[in-house]
C-alpha cells in the first residue's frame, strides 16, 4: 500500500539554523509531491510541489525540496529559519491515474529558539 | 478574492446526532475535497466532489456524506455521530485541470461528547 512517512515528529532549531525535515515514500511510480504547512488555527498552506522536470522544487517563504528517485525522498530544506517558520509541516503524495486524493504523512512539528 | 471559507468554525455535538458542514471553495475553483485530521495525524481523505457528483472516495464509513451545490459549495454531513468523529474537518478547493494543487480552508473543529 502506498504510505508517506515523516521520520521526525517534532524538531526544534534555533533561529537562522538551517533545517531539513524528511519525507520518504512508498508507491511503485514517481508521484506528485507536496509540503504543506499549518500553522495554529490554520488550515493547510501549500509550500511547494514535484511533478516533474528539474528535482530541485523552490517554494514559498524560502523553502525548497529535492526529489529523489533512488531514496524515495522529497526533503524539505531551508538555509535560515525565522520564528514564523514554526508550525506543522506535513508531505503528501499525490498518486499518479489517481489524481483525486492525496495521502498524508504524520507531520513534523518544528520549534524555533529564539 | 477570497480563499475557500468553512463555517461554522468550532462544533460540539453528542453521540447519535447528525451534523453538516459546509464549505465555499476558492473563487475559479470547481472541485471541493474533504479531509478529516485527528490530533496528532495527517489529514485523512473523505471525498471529492466535481460536478455535483462523488468522484472518489477514501476509507470511511457511509456515515459520512456529502453534497456539491450548483455554484460549487459542498456540506459534509455525518450521521450517527461517534466520540471517534471529533476532528478537524479541511475542505480544500480545486479545479478539473489541476486537481493536485488544492487551497484549504481554515477547518471545522468537531468535538462529539
Amino acid at each position: 500500500a502506498q504510505s508517506v512517512t515523516q521520520p521526525d515528529i517534532h524538531i526544534t532549531v534555533s533561529e537562522g539554523a538551517s533545517l531539513e525535515l524528511r519525507c520518504n515514500y512508498s508507491y511503485g511510480a514517481t508521484p506528485y509531491l507536496f509540503w504543506y504547512v499549518q500553522s495554529p488555527g490554520q488550515g493547510l498552506q501549500l509550500l511547494l510541489k514535484y511533478f516533474s522536470g528539474d528535482t530541485l522544487v523552490q517554494g514559498i517563504k524560502g523553502f525548497e525540496a529535492e526529489f529523489k528517485r533512488s531514496q524515495s525522498s522529497f526533503n524539505l530544506r531551508k538555509p535560515s529559519v525565522h520564528w514564523s517558520d514554526a508550525a506543522e509541516y506535513f508531505c503528501a503524495v499525490g498518486l499518479a491515474g489517481n489524481n483525486r486524493k492525496l495521502i498524508w504523512g504524520l507531520g513534523t512539528s518544528l520549534a524555533v529558539n529564539p | 478574492d477570497a480563499g475557500v471559507t468553512q463555517s461554522p468554525t468550532h462544533l460540539i455535538k453528542t453521540r447519535g446526532q447528525q451534523v453538516t458542514l459546509r464549505c465555499s471553495p476558492k473563487s475559479g475553483h470547481d472541485t471541493v475535497s474533504w479531509y478529516q485530521q485527528a490530533l496528532g495525524q495527517g489529514p485523512q481523505f473523505i471525498f471529492q466532489y466535481y460536478e455535483e457528483e462523488e468522484r472518489q472516495r477514501g476509507n470511511f464509513p457511509d456515515r459520512f456524506s456529502g453534497h456539491q451545490f450548483p455554484n460549487y459549495s459542498s456540506e459534509l454531513n455525518v450521521n450517527a455521530l461517534l466520540l471517534g468523529d471529533s476532528a478537524l474537518y479541511l475542505c480544500a478547493s480545486g479545479s478539473k485541470g489541476t486537481d493536485y494543487e488544492q487551497y484549504f480552508g481554515p477547518g471545522t473543529r468537531l468535538t462529539v461528547t
